[in-house]
Formats: C-alpha cells, sequence, structure tokens
C-alpha cells in the first residue's frame, strides 16, 4: 500500500524561487491537508480540502496556494519563496464528515525545504 | 482557533521507568481527540482516536484516557523502552466539519 506519497524529499531553493510540493494519496480520501512543523511549533495546518474542487484555509496559508482537481492528488505552491518558509513539510489525508468515531489522519513522509 | 496544550514540552525517563503527560483542550464543543507517536525522520503514526468522556484505550505498553467535561486527555507509558523515544502529539477538533488541532509535542527520551 502506497499510503501517502509525497515529493520532493529534500529540496534547497533560493528566494524568490517557486516551487510544488506534490502530494498522492491512494486511500480515496476525502481530506487531505498540509502542515509545516517548526522547531518548537508542533504541526500547523497550511491548506486544507475536503474533496475535489474545495479548498480552504489553515492557520497559516500566507504564501501557499493549493488546488485539488482530483481525490487523489493535493499539490502545495509556493510561489515566491522566502527564508521564513524554510520547514518540514507533510502532507496527509483521512476520511472526512461528521462520523463519530473521528477519522484517523495518515501522514506522508515528510518534505525538508531550505530557502537560501 | 482551538487551544491544543501539551504538557510538559520534554521529558527524560530511565528505561523501566513508568511515565505519562497531558493534553489539554477546551471542553466546550468537543468532537475528537487524537494522539500520534512522531519519530525523527518519519511520519507521525496515530496511536489513538477518542471521542466520548471517559474513553480508555490502551495499546500494548501505552494507554490513553480521555476528560471531556474538563478537557484533558493523559497518555501513559508503561516500563517505558528506548524504542518510546518519540514526540508524542496529541491533536483535537471541535466538530466534525473542522480540521484538527495539533499541540505542540512532549518529545520523551528514555535513557537505557
Amino acid at each position: 500500500n502506497a499510503g501517502v506519497t509525497q515529493t520532493p524529499k529534500f529540496q534547497v531553493l533560493k528566494t524568490g524561487q517557486s516551487m510544488t510540493l506534490q502530494c498522492a494519496q491512494d486511500m480515496n480520501h476525502e481530506y487531505m491537508s498540509w502542515y509545516r512543523q517548526d522547531p518548537g511549533m508542533g504541526l500547523r495546518l497550511i491548506h486544507y480540502s475536503v474533496g475535489a474542487g474545495i479548498t480552504d484555509q489553515g492557520e497559516v496559508p500566507n504564501g501557499y496556494n493549493v488546488s485539488r482537481s482530483t481525490t487523489e492528488d493535493f499539490p502545495l505552491r509556493l510561489l515566491s519563496a522566502a527564508p521564513s518558509q524554510t520547514s518540514v513539510y507533510f502532507c496527509a489525508s483521512s476520511y472526512w464528515g461528521p462520523v463519530n468515531s473521528g477519522n484517523t489522519i495518515y501522514f506522508g513522509e515528510g518534505s525538508w525545504l531550505t530557502v537560501v | 482557533i482551538l487551544n491544543v496544550e501539551q504538557s510538559p514540552q520534554s521529558l527524560h525517563v530511565q528505561e523501566g521507568d513508568s511515565t505519562n503527560f497531558t493534553c489539554s483542550f477546551p471542553s466546550s464543543n468537543f468532537y475528537a481527540l487524537h494522539w500520534y507517536r512522531w519519530e525523527t525522520a518519519k511520519s507521525p503514526e496515530a496511536l489513538f482516536v477518542m471521542t466520548l468522556n471517559g474513553d480508555e484505550k490502551k495499546k500494548g505498553r501505552i494507554s490513553a484516557t480521555l476528560n471531556t467535561k474538563e478537557g484533558y486527555s493523559y497518555l501513559y507509558i508503561k516500563g517505558s523502552q528506548p524504542e518510546d523515544s518519540a514526540t508524542y502529539l496529541c491533536a483535537s477538533a471541535n466538530s466534525g466539519n473542522t480540521p484538527l488541532v495539533f499541540g505542540k509535542g512532549t518529545r520523551l527520551s528514555v535513557i537505557a
């Protein structure tokens, strides 16, 4: 089972460059999201999507764009990278909806991004 | 934004010791509480998902309790082993239509 796959694993960017972090899941999950992890800050939600064609902002959306054209894919775009965006990025997915059991989130392996 | 607090931020225990840490969340409009285990350079893995007040869940030497009326959950590790060293994250949601909010984690180091 592939689960949640995100690429690249490591990337170094120069300030002002653009790039896209790719994320794909094969579990037919409606919910997909991107988090960033910084020392002492835990996981902070950047953007999320509850289905194809639907996206919404999380806690720290500035400087990032997302789209959800298919159920499987949820790319994260940095349009003009800044040193403040140096971080570890995690893509995640789960089933979505008001199900009383609560839905476990499955994470990708992380992408280490350095902006110089 | 929902405020999820975890304490302590970090702790060191000796192999064989039992330990516990806390996750606090707003008790109003509670929906779900998750615990994840996160090893360095790996992706977080789910431990427990709890939704009902008084829930107790167990997986091997690790267990968790939930008190939604007072807004806290405890994670217990019995007889800590070096392989338990990781960051333990909790996350809460206040409805089925809003994303989980994560705490900053408790970093556990088990010394052999």
